[in-house]
């Protein structure tokens, strides 16, 4: 099955910028989505198919995906980022869904 | 806008079946796949699998054996069963509608805000 690994934690101090990894065996030919889940709370997508953004996800918020490394950069990171962070693809050989682990951001 | 509400008990005997049902307004529940997704407490997200009106359904293998999912479209409503459940399967259960683009690849546009359930005697 395929494995998505993501660093557990990732501490950022407020205004500089956040770089949450997703690892995978050459996780640069799927399409890999983040959502970040804030305690309590549902997860929110958002970054989708590498690095496109929903509506109402503010320009902060940016991924990118080559070789077998994906990663989620949130510029100039607010307080309000602190959450944990998922990364998603979709396996199409067996047509299901793989998490990653998660990545809890802390705001210092 | 699309809003999705998971509803069920809350509380589950073990070897029973977990039943959870996800109403959404806003949308169709024919226009896309739909998905749930659980998260025990203090973990990471699980996919469970997905279901399309056309009865086009996958499920996870962990759970394949146990799983199944159904819809009335008459009542825009999607509908989870788990059986045998055990303690391990206590979680946050969440319904997710899948977009922007179309396809069971597409990601979880939309998520209602979870169903807890408790596994316990």
């Amino acid at each position: 099955s395929y494995v998505l690994t993501q660093p557990p934690s990732v501490s950022v101090a407020p205004l500089k910028t956040a770089r949450i990894t997703c690892g995978g065996n050459h996780i640069e030919s799927m399409s890999v989505h983040w959502y970040r889940q804030k305690t309590g709370q549902a997860p929110v997508l958002v970054v989708y198919d590498d690095s496109d953004r929903p509506l109402g996800i503010p320009e902060r918020f940016s991924g990118s995906n080559s070789g077998n490394m994906a990663t989620l950069t949130i510029s100039r990171v607010e307080v309000g980022d602190e959450a944990d962070y998922y990364c998603q693809v979709w396996d199409s050989s067996r047509d299901l869904w793989v998490f990653g682990g998660g990545t809890k951001l802390t705001v210092l | 806008q699309v809003q999705l509400q998971e509803s069920g008990p809350g509380l589950v005997k073990p070897s029973e079946t977990l039943s959870l049902m996800c109403s959404v307004s806003g949308d169709s529940i024919i226009s896309t796949y739909w998905s749930w997704i659980r998260q025990p407490p203090g973990k990471g997200l699980e996919w469970i699998g997905y279901f399309h009106y056309t009865g086009s359904s996958n499920y996870s293998p962990s759970l394949n054996s146990r799983v199944s999912m159904s819809m009335d479209t008459s009542k825009n409503q999607f509908t989870l069963n788990l059986k045998s459940v055990t303690a391990a399967d206590t979680a946050v259960y969440y319904c997710v509608r899948h977009g922007p683009r179309p396809g069971s690849g597409s990601p979880g546009e939309r998520w209602g805000p979870g169903g807890r359930v408790i596994v316990s005697s």
